[in-house]
Formats: C-alpha cells, sequence, structure tokens
C-alpha cells in the first residue's frame, strides 16, 4: 500500500503528557500538511512543508505544537503538555505539489487523541 | 465564523434516486471548491473540484454545481448508491493550495437500500 500512513492511529494519555504522532507521507509527493478534527467539524488547517521547510506555522494551535519534517520524508507532530481540549482526530496529508490541476491532497486515516 | 456552512448534518435518499448535497461559503475570494467525502474510521477522499470560471464539473455520477453570485455550490450523485452512504465535505479556497483549503463541518449522507 503506498497511501499516507499515521501512526499511532489512536493515542490515549493523561493531562499534561506529552505525544507524538508520525506521519509518512507518499513518496515522490513533497507537500505535506498536518490537520486537525474535532467532533462535527470539518479538517482545520495546522501547518504544512515543502519538502523539508515548514511554509506555513502561524496557524499551529499554539506553541505547545510543533511539526518536523527533518529530511523531507516523514513527518512528526509533537504537543507538549497536552490538555483535554486538545482531544481530536490528527490527519496528515500529502500532495505533488503546488500548481497541480485538481487540489488533491490525500489523506491519511488520522490519529485519534484522547487526554484525559 | 464559519466561512463554509453546511446546514444539513445529515441526509437520507433512497438507492436509485439522485442526493443533492448543498454547501454554502461567505467569503467572496475563495475561487476554488472541492468535495472530499470521509468513511468511518478512514481519511477523507477527493471527490470533485471546480473552480470559479465554471458553473458545473461533471465526473460520472457526481455533479458539482457553483452559483457564485449567491456563494452556493451544491453536490449531485445520481443515481445514489448504498456505497455512497458516508460523510462528504466541502471546501473553498482562494486557490488549489492545500494550506488554503476552508472546510465546512460535513453532510452525512445516508443511501437506503
Amino acid at each position: 500500500d503506498t497511501g499516507v500512513s499515521q501512526d499511532p492511529r489512536h493515542k490515549i494519555t493523561k493531562r499534561g503528557q506529552n505525544v507524538t504522532f508520525r506521519c509518512d507521507p507518499i513518496s515522490e509527493h513533497n507537500r505535506l500538511y498536518w490537520y486537525r478534527q474535532t467532533l462535527g467539524q470539518g479538517p482545520e488547517f495546522l501547518t504544512y512543508f515543502q519538502n523539508e521547510a515548514q511554509l506555513e506555522k502561524s496557524r499551529l494551535l499554539s506553541d505547545r505544537f510543533s511539526a518536523e519534517r527533518p529530511k523531507g520524508s516523514f513527518s512528526t507532530l509533537e504537543i507538549q503538555r497536552t490538555e483535554q481540549g486538545d482531544s481530536a482526530m490528527y490527519l496528515c496529508a500529502s500532495s505533488a505539489g503546488q500548481g497541480f490541476s485538481t487540489g488533491e491532497l490525500f489523506f491519511g486515516e488520522g490519529s485519534r487523541l484522547t487526554v484525559l | 465564523d464559519q466561512q463554509v456552512k453546511q446546514n444539513s448534518p445529515s441526509l437520507s435518499v433512497q438507492e436509485g434516486r439522485i442526493s443533492i448535497l448543498n454547501c454554502d461559503y461567505t467569503n467572496s475570494m475563495f475561487d476554488y471548491f472541492l468535495w472530499y467525502k470521509k468513511y468511518p474510521a478512514e481519511g477523507p477522499t477527493f471527490l470533485i473540484s471546480i473552480s470559479s470560471i465554471k458553473d458545473k464539473n461533471e465526473d460520472g455520477r457526481f455533479t458539482v454545481f457553483l452559483n457564485k453570485s449567491a456563494k452556493h455550490l451544491s453536490l449531485h450523485i445520481v443515481p445514489s448508491q448504498p456505497g455512497d452512504s458516508a460523510v462528504y465535505f466541502c471546501a473553498a479556497s482562494r486557490d488549489n493550495y492545500g494550506q488554503n483549503f476552508v472546510f465546512g463541518p460535513g453532510t452525512r449522507l445516508s443511501v437506503l437500500p
């Protein structure tokens, strides 16, 4: 399977703990996106990378959120000192780059975070 | 304030009939619109898109209509099949770059056999 994969699929943690999610995009895609989806809402953009460069991070929800894509392949999203309001589905998506005709993002299955 | 609205949280349609899912937006700068479909325990998958230079785009059983003056778009599925049962998200953007996509809250479509 050569789709976008995310790990773990579900993470349960206690408030105040740090969590990290990993995303492996489709191998030939140079753009990688992180979105968050809460119950009853659509995906909400957080940040994106073109290759290893993080080109937009102002919409990360707070300074407790950070993302990396060190070699332009996989990416990690870290949430420090988790709060109950961080409970959500974290979606990763990849695309072939700017100028592609359809605007199609390829999403992974998501990582569901539950903060107790 | 939601920039992209899908006012029907759910919709039920009989198999073989037409499904019409609606989406309204408020930002007049939006020029590109997409529909994504999501099954349970899966990520959203791209369905169809339309740019503002068109008022209709068709792909098999799926047709998207855009009314820019009304800031309204709709997705028509004809004929509806049970496998179409999913949550449908409308998204809008000023371009076709993913970092600018604004998603609506989704409409859950149930196609009844």
